[in-house]
């Protein structure tokens, strides 16, 4: 079975500072990692994912997120927050052999002037 | 846009009624998925079709049931509700059903208020 943990349900960081939005599965099997946002009244949209290849994936808006096995986490990252980075960040994890997403609970970021 | 539909956006019942909620999905998506989202229980997954076939079941009442027709649409029925079944339902889509590497494509939406 799969499942995911998201540290943190609210975050809060300076315009411009680091953002790093951590999230640690649990999966039996090679897992397929994703990482979603959602803005307010909206659906959620897909930031990047990890399936086969290389560990640090890229996705939209300057975000990123490295695929580490050995510690069992997919953290995202941007290297300077802006504005309209506030929003429900969502992590999400399925199996290789599997057609079942898990998703985490969230975590809220805010984004302080 | 995801290209992804999903009506109506906004419900309003009472308890013990019956809804249906319609989503669309992207052109040539083949799975369709269905989600709650609340803010107690977050984000759940309720049920997954594929090409017109129950492909997956989450953590669905046996009070909902879902189908998907033909032309690949799905609708969720929801009965004898309660008002714990107010919520975000979602409907996401995607290519294939069992290669989980596809991403799934969200709706806008809709929220069910139990009054």
């Amino acid at each position: 079975a799969q499942s995911v943990t998201q540290l943190g349900s609210h975050v809060s960081v300076s315009e411009g500072a680091l953002v790093l939005l951590r999230c640690n599965y649990s999966s039996s099997v090679p897992p397929y990692l994703f990482w979603y946002v959602q803005y307010p009244n909206q659906g959620l949209q897909l930031l990047l994912k990890y399936t086969t290849g290389a560990t640090l994936v890229k996705g939209i808006n300057g975000f990123e997120a490295e695929f580490k096995k050995s510690e069992t986490s997919f953290h995202l990252t941007k290297p300077s927050a802006h504005m309209s980075d506030a929003a429900e960040y969502f992590c999400a994890v399925t199996a290789s052999t599997g057609n079942q997403f898990y998703f985490g609970t969230g975590t809220s970021l805010t984004v302080i002037p | 846009d995801s290209g992804v539909t999903q009506t109506p956006k906004h419900l309003i019942t009472a308890t013990g009624q019956r809804v249906t909620l319609r989503c669309s999905p992207r052109s040539g998506d083949l799975s369709v998925y269905w989600y709650q989202q609340s803010l107690d229980q977050g984000l759940q997954f309720l049920i997954q079709y594929y090409n017109g076939e129950e492909r997956a079941k989450g953590n669905i009442l046996e009070r909902f049931s879902a189908q998907q027709f033909p032309d690949l649409h799905s609708e969720l029925n929801l009965s004898s509700l309660e008002l714990g079944d107010s919520a975000l339902y979602f409907c996401a889509s995607s290519v294939a059903g069992q290669r989980t590497q596809h991403e799934q494509f969200f709706g806008p939406g809709t929220r069910l208020t139990v009054l």
